[in-house]
């Protein structure tokens, strides 16, 4: 098992350009998440889906569009990225036949100037 | 939504001594969870402990949700321990489950 595992670990943008930061996890867990985490404080969800085809909003959503087309993916797209979106970036996904434990990715670095 | 505080937010401990981290949350919740993230970024499952008591080796936790507070015990503590530790709560909603996290206790181990 690979676990959670994010691409990129580090990117820089320039405002208002796009990207995506891909999650994919190989432990076929139907919840999977995205949480943003900025200096000082906790990590804040985003956007998490419950299985394939069911995305819905966390805390923290303006900015960010998921998809959840697969169980394995849950891309994380930023359209137009602003310098406020400047964090590290977080995937997880849940395993609920084990007590709920959440994995998480290893985190990307994203900075917008 | 839901408030979660941690105390103390910072804490320094010789290595072996004992320390204990506190989580309060402002309303009922279904889930909580405990979170080390090691001075490298990693973010690793401690406990999911809506109530009661658990241990794992060194590490224990207690949950007391009608009293919507949690307590992480550290025992004997080693320089590996280092780090941040996350309490997060969930709470479901008619629109969905949330999940709101602490900003931490940083700790520091000392040799």
């Amino acid at each position: 098992n690979a676990g959670v595992t994010q691409t990129p670990k580090f990117q820089v943008l320039k405002t208002g350009q796009s990207m995506t930061l891909q999650c994919a996890q190989d432990m076929n867990h139907e919840y999977m998440s995205w949480y943003r985490q900025d200096p000082g404080m906790g990590l804040r969800l985003i956007h998490y889906s419950v299985g394939a085809g069911i995305t819905d909003q966390g805390e923290v959503p303006n900015g960010y569009n998921v998809s959840r087309s697969t169980t394995e993916d849950f891309p994380l797209r930023l359209l137009s990225a602003a310098p406020s979106q400047t964090s590290v970036y977080f995937c997880a996904s849940r395993d609920k036949t084990s007590g709920n434990t959440i994995y998480f990715g290893e985190g990307s670095w994203l900075t917008v100037v | 939504g839901i408030q979660v505080e941690q105390s103390p937010p910072d804490l320094i401990l010789q290595e072996g001594a004992n320390s204990t981290l506190r989580c309060n949350f402002s309303d009922s919740v279904n889930n909580l969870q405990w979170f080390h993230q090691n001075p490298w970024g990693q973010l690793i499952n401690l406990f999911y402990i809506p109530s009661g008591t658990k241990q794992n080796g060194r590490l224990s936790a207690t949950t007391v949700a009608t009293e919507r507070y949690s307590l992480l015990y550290i025992s004997s503590s080693q320089t590996t321990d280092s780090g941040v530790y996350f309490c997060a709560v969930e709470r479901y909603f008619s629109t969905g489950n949330q999940f709101y996290f602490g900003t931490g206790t940083s700790l520091t181990v000392i040799p």
